[in-house]
């Protein structure tokens, strides 16, 4: 069965320096990889996906995540943090099979510090 | 954004009263599916829908029945709500179902008293 963990329940990282929110998913073939940024009381966003081909992918809001298939690893970064990035993320992971739904992580919340 | 209404936004009620939650879209997508968020646990799948009248049980279905008679709407009903069901409860749609892009609704906060 499929699994996502967040091993990070709580960051708090300066403004201006870089983030890295860590994902570990469990899952036989090449998974389908989302990251989702929630504010509080708000919906869920999201910020960037992997389906194939480059391992790199762009997102919005500058964030960018890197899949390593070797490490089951989707790893959220962004290079300098900003005080509006102070959200809960989460990671998750689809399959390539009609009628599946998205396996969530747990979250991880992201405080950012002055 | 993907046009995604929830409502109520939010509601209080009682344990044992029956509730509806309702979820509307308007991007004719095929797929459609209810969640609960709470802390410490992520969102879990309720149920969803693969078309109109087509629904099928999520990780969490245990108390919720679900309906769809038109494509635009997808109702969530607790029969008989207990305060294990107090949370905040996300719709979400995607228009292929194969585990791509899901876009979530603005969720509705139910606290079961």
């Amino acid at each position: 069965a499929q699994s996502v963990t967040q091993p990070d329940i709580h960051i708090t990282v300066s403004e201006g320096a870089s983030l890295e929110l860590r994902c570990n998913y469990s899952y036989g073939a090449t998974p389908y990889l989302f990251w989702y940024v929630q504010s509080p009381g708000q919906g869920l966003q999201l910020l960037l996906k992997y389906f194939s081909g480059d391992t790199l992918v762009q997102g919005i809001k500058g964030f960018e995540a890197e899949f390593k298939r070797s490490q089951s690893s989707f790893n959220l970064r962004k290079p300098s943090v900003h005080w509006s990035d102070a959200a809960e993320y989460f990671c998750a992971v689809g399959e390539n099979q009609a009628g599946t739904a998205l396996i969530f992580g747990k979250g991880t919340t992201l405080s950012v510090s002055s | 954004d993907a046009g995604i209404t929830q409502s109520p936004r939010h509601k209080v009620t009682e344990t044992g009263t029956p509730v509806t939650l309702r979820c509307h879209q308007t991007e004719n997508h095929r797929y459609m599916y209810w969640y609960r968020q709470d802390p410490g646990h992520g969102l879990r799948l309720i149920h969803y829908s693969y078309g109109v009248k087509d629904t099928d049980k999520g990780e969490v279905s245990d108390g919720y029945s679900v309906s769809r008679s038109k494509t635009e709407d997808f109702l969530l009903t607790l029969e008989s709500a207990t305060s294990s069901q107090t949370s905040v409860y996300f719709c979400a749609i995607s228009e292929l179902g194969i585990g791509e892009t899901q876009y979530f609704g603005p969720g509705t906060r139910l606290l079961v008293l």
